[in-house]
């Protein structure tokens, strides 16, 4: 099966834009969450989608959204890029969420000038 | 609310020493699930081992080991005959019923195993 996919694995953007990054789970799969890695803040949760509808939200300002379509993919959206928004974000997916255990895909680096 | 300690922020080891990494979780719920993770330096992270809360067996899987003690809330992990590739850092997490797929991490144990 092949793994948790997501793109781009690089990005650089300029404060005030916004940026979109995508996410496939592994097939099957139909909850996916998303994290926010910093070197000074950890693992950080940001959301979680399950059957196109979002289950679970983290303490993230709503600069920060998400969603997931039909076929499980999901989306997740910063707009008003600020600095402190340079992070690793990163994606996993799990059968339902509940108590599974979650497969992270390679992540996406986000850098904000 | 719940919370996850990783007491220790680096271990650094020789080659084939035995090490333990502390985890220690908070929650009041009593159904509840934990994890550990590894985070080698290609960043991406490597699901190793789920256990429930009414599951106090402990595990041993090659190498690894996780013992999970309900009465002092903690869930260690331990790798017998550390190895060069083990370095990374590893993380302990912790979700509970009701919460769907939302993981609360520990902030981490950087493990590095000298040759």
């Amino acid at each position: 099966k092949a793994g948790v996919t997501q793109t781009p694995r690089y990005l650089i953007k300029t404060r005030g834009q916004q940026v979109t990054l995508s996410c496939s789970p592994i097939s099957g799969h139909r909850s996916v969450s998303w994290y926010q890695q910093t070197p000074g803040q950890g693992l950080q949760f940001l959301f979680e989608y399950f059957s196109e509808t979002q289950r679970n939200k983290g303490n993230f300002p709503g600069r920060f959204s998400g969603r997931q379509f039909s076929n499980s993919r999901s989306e997740m959206n910063v707009s008003t890029l600020e600095l402190g928004d340079s992070a690793l974000y990163l994606c996993a997916s799990s059968l339902t969420g509940e108590g599974y255990e979650q497969y992270f895909g390679p992540g996406t680096r986000l850098t904000v000038t | 609310a719940q919370k996850v300690t990783q007491a220790q922020t680096e271990i650094s080891v020789v080659e084939k020493e035995d090490v333990t990494l502390d985890c220690v979780y908070e929650t009041r719920d009593t159904t509840y699930y934990l994890f550990w993770y590894k985070q080698p330096p290609s960043g991406e992270l490597v699901f190793l081992i789920r256990r429930n809360s009414f599951d106090e067996q402990n595990e041993i899987s090659g190498r690894y080991s996780w013992n999970f003690q309900k009465s002092t809330s903690s869930f260690n992990f331990t790798i017998t005959a550390s190895q060069v590739v083990d370095s990374a850092v590893y993380f302990c997490a912790l979700t509970v019923y009701n919460q769907g797929g939302k993981l609360i991490f520990g902030q981490g144990t950087e493990l590095s195993v000298k040759p």
